[in-house]
């Protein structure tokens, strides 16, 4: 089992580009997650995708969008890239979305703005 | 709003120690509880979870309890080894409406062990 993965790991962008990351959830999960980890903090929540449809969004501006395909994989779409984008973005895949779920982490793409 | 406070670290120990790395949050409803453990370059991993209240979570020698009167899910371990060096991050998750759910989580607490 390929757990979830992401790509790509690492990408430097210049501001006001846009950015694409993907990402395979674990065989068997149909929810995808997206998180932001800004250097020293916890992970904050952007999205949940589930059945192709965004299901919950977090605190994040509309720069931030993303979709998710039949085969359950994710993309995330930042646009008009601002300095403070700069994180670590991490995927976390699930088998449905309930409280108890567990959430799988990918090993993240290291976004870096200059 | 949901949050969860964490010490802030880091917490460095000798091998063999104990360790406790203490975990609060506040939620509106009835939230699960999680820890998941960052090591150096990597994604995230599930330590252990609790689901209700008096749970307790365990998993590769560490241990919380769902303490709900004291709104606590410490993390605990009798004896650290080094490569137990990591971030250990304490989360919740609660189902919102419409379905699914978020993960909210702490700051994080480093942990460094040394021989």
């Amino acid at each position: 089992d390929a757990g979830v993965t992401q790509s790509p790991t690492h990408l430097i962008k210049t501001r006001g580009q846009q950015v694409t990351l993907r990402c395979s959830p674990k065989s068997g999960h149909d929810t995808v997650s997206w998180y932001q980890q800004a250097l020293g903090q916890g992970p904050q929540f952007i999205f949940q995708y589930y059945e192709e449809e965004e299901r919950q969004r977090g605190n994040f501006p509309d720069r931030f969008s993303g979709h998710q395909f039949p085969n359950y994989s994710s993309e995330l779409n930042v646009n008009a890239l601002l300095l403070g984008d700069s994180a670590l973005y991490l995927c976390a895949s699930s088998l449905g979305g309930g409280r108890g779920t567990e959430a799988f982490f990918g090993q993240g793409t290291r976004l870096t703005v200059v | 709003g949901n949050s969860v406070t964490q010490m802030e670290g880091p917490v460095t120990l000798s091998e063999e120690a104990f360790l406790t790395i203490n975990c609060t949050y506040t939620a509106t409803g009835y939230p699960s509880l999680f820890w998941y453990v960052q090591y150096p370059g990597e994604g995230l991993q599930l330590l252990l979870k609790a689901t209700k209240a008096d749970d307790k979570g365990s998993n590769k020698g560490f241990e919380a309890t769902y303490r709900k009167e004291t709104t606590s899910f410490h993390l605990e371990k009798g004896s650290v080894q080094v490569s137990d060096s990591a971030v250990y991050f304490c989360a919740l998750s609660e189902g919102l409406t419409g379905g699914g759910n978020k993960l909210t989580f702490g700051t994080g607490t480093q942990l460094k062990v040394e021989l």
